[in-house]
């Protein structure tokens, strides 16, 4: 069984400072990861992923999210956030190699951008 | 991108009525699609993977014959809340596996179903 760990459940930043969102994650098998933004009342728009290769993984709006195999961690982070990051973001986990495998989500975590 | 619907964005419906949320893949066919329910402020909680042609797959806990799923076409898929309660008011998101993306699966903007 898969298990998402998203370590903060708010966090709040000033405009233009850098952020982490951190997410660790626990499998018997490998997997995919992958990071999901959700803004209020709506579905949720992939940021980024992490399938094999590169564990530097670049996504959409300036995020880019490190794999990391011995901590089983998939960190988000931006160099400078904007108040429009504003928004929940969750961390997600696949097992990898398995088409249509099912998604395990982690509880999310606020980002709260204050100008 | 890969773009996924759902229709409609909102329902408020009677207590003991049946509600009818579709999932759409615009630009691709996807073999398999997810229906999942999301409580405020939680997580999305994986309620069923729908299979195009075959009987869909519910996870532990949820009522088959309260939410019924019909993935009738490699786009479409339908979640149908029978005799739906104040309890089923919900955010409902479907997501879509697009097969030419490496397990990715692309999510669809959410339903709002409240019950009176």
């Amino acid at each position: 069984a898969q298990s998402v760990t998203q370590l903060d459940s708010q966090v709040p930043v000033f405009e233009e400072a850098p952020v982490e969102l951190r997410c660790n994650y626990s499998s018997s098998v490998s997997v995919y990861l992958f990071w999901y933004v959700q803004y209020p009342n709506q579905g949720l728009q992939l940021l980024l992923k992490y399938l094999s290769g590169s564990t530097l993984v670049k996504g959409i709006n300036g995020f880019e999210a490190e794999f990391n195999k011995s901590q089983t961690s998939f960190h988000l982070r931006k160099p400078s956030v904007h108040i429009s990051d504003t928004a929940e973001y969750f961390c997600a986990v696949s097992e990898g190699g398995t088409s249509g495998s099912r998604l395990t989500f982690g509880e999310g975590t606020q980002l709260t951008v204050n100008p | 991108g890969a773009v996924v619907s759902q229709h409609p964005s909102w329902v408020i419906c009677k207590s003991g009525t049946s509600v009818k949320i579709e999932c759409r893949s615009l630009d691709f066919q996807a073999t398999t699609m997810f229906w999942y329910r999301q409580f405020p402020k939680q997580s999305l909680m994986l309620m069923a993977t729908s299979n195009e042609g075959s009987k869909a797959t519910y996870e532990q806990g949820v009522e088959k014959d309260k939410f019924l799923i019909n993935h009738a076409s490699l786009t479409l898929s339908t979640l149908t809340v029978t005799s739906a309660h104040p309890e089923d008011s919900s955010f409902y998101i479907c997501s879509a596996l697009d097969p030419l993306s490496t397990d990715t699966q692309y999510f669809g903007p959410g339903t709002r179903l409240t019950v009176l």
